[in-house]
């Protein structure tokens, strides 16, 4: 089992629907949790990051960390064509010198 | 634009040779990782250093080094390499503060093909 598992996709959906991208893990000393969105042929950017359980919003985003069942997701309201790309979910055991691991990435299509 | 720099974008050469990937970081980052991404694999951390220093290893190949200079730049070296090398090297840059959280800024990989 890998540590994090998330779902390849893709996902497709019609704009302006809300979008639900998930990850499981089985590491539970993970404490930083992180969402990266990368288009083709560029290199991942951060997205936003949640420490421990809670929930996070920015924009049309928000993050969601259940630490108790090991599961974080990412809300995308109103999503846009602009929106289409891989999500990659990572995460750390701590921010300072911590190294990240990451999902697989999930390919999510926003058609017009 | 992130500030993380990459040469060179593209690379196709043969099994069993050598290359060496290069990575500037984002002005006053110390610290330098390195990434493979692959269809199979994902991403997967391969090796980080901090101020020059070697500060933790992934899932790096025997086969493969890195090394941090005084300037801070750092090369991935990738030698005897296999088909299965094929892959897009990412470099990721940060502050290291041991209080706050630090955001790894990636750049724009280095696409590598062996034939």
């Amino acid at each position: 089992q890998k540590e994090v598992e998330q779902d390849p996709g893709p996902l497709s959906v019609p704009e302006g629907a809300i979008v639900s991208l998930n990850c499981t893990y089985s590491n539970s000393a993970f404490q930083y949790f992180m969402w990266y969105r990368q288009y083709s042929r560029k290199g991942p950017e951060l997205l936003m990051y949640t420490y421990s359980s809670g929930n996070k919003e920015d924009g049309r985003f928000t993050a969601q960390v259940d630490k108790s069942s090991k599961y974080i997701s990412l809300f995308i309201r109103d999503s846009q064509p602009s929106d289409s790309a891989t999500y990659l979910c990572a995460m750390s055991f701590n921010s300072g010198y911590s190294t990240l691991t990451f999902g697989k990435g999930t390919m999510l299509l926003v058609s017009p | 634009d992130s500030g993380v720099t990459q040469t060179p974008k593209h690379l196709i050469t043969a099994t069993g040779q050598r290359v060496t990937l290069r990575c500037s970081p984002r002005s006053g980052d110390l610290s330098v990782y390195w990434y493979q991404q692959s269809l199979d694999q994902g991403l997967q951390f391969l090796i980080q250093y901090y101020n020059g220093e070697e500060r933790a290893k992934g899932n790096i190949l025997e086969r493969f080094s890195a090394q941090q200079f005084p300037d801070l730049h750092s090369e991935l070296n990738l030698s005897s390499l296999e088909l299965g090398d094929s892959a897009l090297y990412f470099c990721a840059s940060s502050v290291v503060a041991v209080i706050s959280y630090n955001e790894q800024f990636f750049g724009p990989g280095t696409r590598l093909t062996v034939l």
